[in-house]
Parts: structure tokens; C-alpha cells; sequence
């Protein structure tokens, strides 16, 4: 079975800052693992995605997340914070040999807050 | 190019009615996902579709709910009878036929039972 966890429920951060969004995850083998996130009233929009390679992957809006398979994290990491960057944020993870097909498995979803 | 369109964006009925929801996937992708959002459940995943054809509708909650793919531009999730509790928002999303799996999701509709 494939699960992914999301320890913190909102994160805060001054703007300017870095910011730091945790995702651990389990899978039988290799995971592919993506970040997505949720502005209010909008659908999710995906920011990035570790399927296999390098294990610092880089995405939208200056985001990026880092592989751990030792581990078995991946968390968001963008080095200076917006304002506009306040939304909710999903990591979701897929295990491609697990039997499960080519579903994802979504966290519960991390409230970053920016402030001034 | 248009991404994943869902009809109505908005829909407010009565418990008891049937409710139909309408997802139009990315042109070319073979994967459609139906998911649920609500403030206690959070993101769950009803049913998916390759090829149009279900493959896991293990989320879905119970036999009012139901899902369909008659070809590979359309799908309905329909609720009959329709109860407070089915109140949320429902996503549909696609993805392409690659070992990428990355999903695109529609706008949703936010839905209201009275």
C-alpha cells in the first residue's frame, strides 16, 4: 500500500524568508512523488514531480523539492517566501509496482501562511 | 489548449434530487479521476477511469453515487438521491498515457444539498 503523511497543518513564514513544506511517504519500492498546490476556489495545480534522476527537482514558481530515500521524504523548499505564495499544498505520492494502478495517494494537505 | 472542464461550477439542489456532474478531460489523455473534497475528509479519490473504463471505484461512498464514461471526451459522477452529507467539492482530473502519471485537475464543482 502506498500512503504519504503531511506532519504540519499550516506553516507560517515572514515573507523573504525560506520556506520549508514536509512530506514523508511509504511504498513498497520506488515512489513517484508530486507536490500540487490549492489556491482558494481553484482546482489543484501541480508544481512539480520526482519520478527518477536527480534527487533535487526543481518546478513552478521557484519551488523546489528534494528526494530523501533513506528518509523516504520529499520535502517543498522554495529559498525566499512570497506573499502570493499563501495557499494549500499537497503532496501525493504513487508507488508504480505496487499493484495499485496509476492512482495517487494525496496527503492531507499543508496551509502555508505568508506575512509581511 | 483547454484544460479539464467541469459543468456545473456551482450547484445547489434540494435533498433528494438526482445531481449530475460533467467533466470534460484534456484532449488525448486515457486517465480520468473523479475526487471529493470536503473540510473533514480532505482529498479522496471516488473512482478512476483508463480507457473508460473504471478501474478502482472503491472510494466511492455508497450506491447513490455512480460514475460513467461513455468515450474518451466525457464523464458524469451522478448522485440519486443527493443528502446534506454529499455536500463538497468534486474534482475531476486527467492525465496522458506516460509512465509520468502527472494529473490535471478541473476547477471543480462545489456542491450544496440543502
Amino acid at each position: 500500500a502506498q500512503s504519504v503523511a503531511q506532519p504540519e497543518d499550516q506553516v507560517n513564514v515572514a515573507e523573504g524568508n525560506p520556506l520549508t513544506v514536509k512530506c514523508t511517504y511509504s511504498v513498497s519500492g520506488n515512489p513517484y512523488l508530486f507536490w500540487y498546490v490549492q489556491y482558494p476556489n481553484r482546482g489543484l495545480q501541480f508544481l512539480l514531480k520526482y519520478i527518477t534522476g536527480d534527487n533535487l527537482v526543481k518546478g513552478s514558481y521557484g519551488f523546489e523539492a528534494e528526494f530523501n530515500k533513506s528518509q523516504t521524504s520529499f520535502h517543498l523548499k522554495k529559498p525566499s517566501a512570497l506573499v502570493s505564495d499563501s495557499a494549500l499544498y499537497f503532496c501525493a505520492v504513487r508507488d508504480p509496482y505496487g499493484g495499485g494502478g496509476n492512482k495517487l495517494t494525496f496527503g492531507t494537505g499543508t496551509q502555508l501562511k505568508v506575512e509581511l | 489548449d483547454a484544460g479539464v472542464i467541469q459543468s456545473p461550477r456551482h450547484e445547489v439542489t434540494e435533498m433528494g434530487q438526482e445531481v449530475t456532474l460533467r467533466c470534460k478531460p484534456i484532449s488525448g489523455h486515457n486517465s480520468l479521476f473523479w475526487y471529493r473534497q470536503t473540510m473533514m475528509r480532505g482529498l479522496e479519490l471516488l473512482i478512476y477511469f483508463n480507457n473508460n473504463v473504471p478501474i478502482d471505484d472503491s472510494g466511492m461512498p455508497e450506491d447513490r453515487f455512480s460514475a460513467k464514461m461513455p468515450n474518451a471526451s466525457f464523464s458524469t459522477l451522478k448522485i440519486q438521491p443527493s443528502e446534506p452529507r454529499d455536500s463538497a467539492v468534486y474534482f475531476c482530473a486527467s492525465s496522458a498515457p506516460s509512465g509520468a502519471d502527472t494529473q490535471y485537475f478541473g476547477p471543480g464543482t462545489r456542491l450544496t444539498v440543502l
